[in-house]
């Protein structure tokens, strides 16, 4: 049982560059996240999604895409990557249930120079 | 805007000190509430988690945490630390009536114990 995989766990960047990042989840989860961590900020929601075919934006939503065209699923992508966006990106997903918590990827370290 | 504070960015121990690390968040309403731990170079791990009941709740390698609903607060505690507790620490809420599950983090707090 993997839980939540993250694609891949690290990328060098150039600015302009785009890229997508894959989260996948073998738990029948409803609800995906896609955070990014930033030292000092702690972790901040981009996008989320509440069920196959639907998206959300959250705290930091610009200069990212997201796309749940699968349940178990969840891209996100950056069109033209800046320095700005240089963070760990973290996936999460959950059942989405009132009391339930979220299990999260190892991550994605993503640098844009 | 619902947020979640940690009083301690960094905290230096050495092995056997006690450690609490303070967290309030700002929401009047029915939250549940988290704190997460990432050792370095890995994912956030749940260590423990408040629903409702007993506001002490406790959690994996003798962490525990205590929820006051009047301070709103949200402090961990471990009585006697461990080199192997060196690790950044998140407190977390989501707001029951969202639906969402969204995880409102704090900014979190490095813990460095000394052997």
């Amino acid at each position: 049982n993997a839980g939540v995989t993250q694609t891949p766990k690290f990328r060098v960047l150039k600015t302009g560059q785009s890229m997508t990042l894959l989260c996948a989840q073998d738990m029948n989860h409803e609800y995906m996240y896609w955070y990014r961590q930033d030292p000092g900020m702690g972790l901040r929601l981009i996008h989320y999604s509440v069920g196959e075919g639907t998206t959300a934006k959250g705290e930091v939503p610009d200069g990212y895409n997201v796309s749940r065209l699968k349940k178990q699923n969840f891209l996100l992508g950056l069109e033209s990557a800046a320095p700005s966006q240089t963070s760990v990106y973290f996936c999460a997903s959950s059942t989405g249930t009132s009391n339930t918590e979220a299990f999260f990827g190892q991550g994605t370290r993503l640098t844009v120079v | 805007a619902q947020s979640v504070s940690q009083h301690n960015h960094h905290v230096i121990l050495s092995e056997a000190a006690s450690l609490e690390l303070g967290c309030n968040y700002s929401y009047g309403g029915t939250v549940n509430l988290f704190w997460y731990v990432q050792y370095p170079g890995q994912h956030l791990q749940l260590l423990l988690k408040y629903f409702s009941g007993d506001p002490l709740v406790k959690g994996i390698k003798g962490f525990e945490a205590e929820f006051i609903k009047s301070k709103f607060s949200f402090n961990l505690r471990k009585p006697s630390v461990q080199w192997s507790d060196t690790a950044e620490y998140f407190c977390a809420v989501t707001v029951r009536r969202s639906n969402t599950g969204k995880l409102i983090f704090g900014q979190g707090t490095t813990l460095q114990v000394k052997p």
